[in-house]
């Protein structure tokens, strides 16, 4: 079945620090990647999303590209800041996007001034 | 817009007790999904509805859990007899149709002691 695996936290960064969480998955078909972002006492929100292969998603900061030689979607900033402390999970959708999301576990980040 | 909503925030109940969770999706929004995120992990999805029809209960645990969705809008979740592995935050989350972007509520956390 499909699956998600991302890189173990804690994560923890100094601020203006480059940022790299690895995400690897594994599905049947062309998925559709996403990062979502769970800030504390918040619930999950979408950061960014990539839809075919090559494709960059990218928000607020934070990007992602769709790797399918690799099967590879790494979220990478370039200078974090405190406020991007928080829980950040890798997810696909199979079938091209029309199946629910499939979880990675989530990495903390955490990032001191 | 007003957001998913999701009764209650916090749960606490004995092993074997009976408990219920509400959701309310985004005004408009065909599919609804109940996720289950033990501590540490990531979201592991539950059920999958299209309007009041289910598309996925693959991964939904029928001999104590059961969730309906009347009228294709509100859905319940419940969970009898409850045990302690029960124990996580159950998300649920909404969007236009499957391919959609999923919008997530705060979670309910149910610990069973």
């Amino acid at each position: 079945g499909d699956s998600v695996t991302q890189m173990e936290g804690p994560v923890t960064l100094s601020e203006e620090a480059f940022l790299t969480i690895n995400c690897t998955y594994t599905a049947t078909g062309y998925p559709s990647l996403f990062w979502y972002v769970q800030y504390p006492g918040e619930g999950l929100q979408l950061l960014l999303k990539a839809t075919k292969a090559d494709d960059k998603g990218s928000n607020k900061g934070f990007e992602a590209t769709y790797r399918k030689e690799t099967t590879s979607f790494h979220l990478e900033k370039g200078s974090v800041q405190v406020s991007d402390s928080a829980v950040y999970f890798c997810a696909l959708s199979g079938i091209a996007g029309r199946r629910a999301l499939t979880f990675g576990s989530g990495t903390r980040l955490q990032v001191q001034p | 817009e007003a957001g998913v909503a999701q009764s209650p925030r916090y749960k606490i109940i004995e092993k074997r007790q009976s408990v219920a969770f509400w959701c309310n999706p985004i005004s408009g929004h065909a599919t609804l999904y109940w996720y289950q995120q033990i501590l540490g992990q990531g979201p592991k999805l539950l059920i999958q509805f299209q309007n009041n029809g289910v598309v996925d209960d693959s991964q939904l645990p029928k001999d104590r859990f059961s969730a309906e969705r009347l009228k294709g809008v509100d859905s319940t979740l419940k969970i009898q007899p409850a045990k302690l592995e029960d124990s996580a935050v159950y998300l649920c989350a909404s969007s236009l149709g499957t391919g959609a972007e999923a919008f997530f509520g705060q979670g309910t956390r149910l610990t069973v002691v």
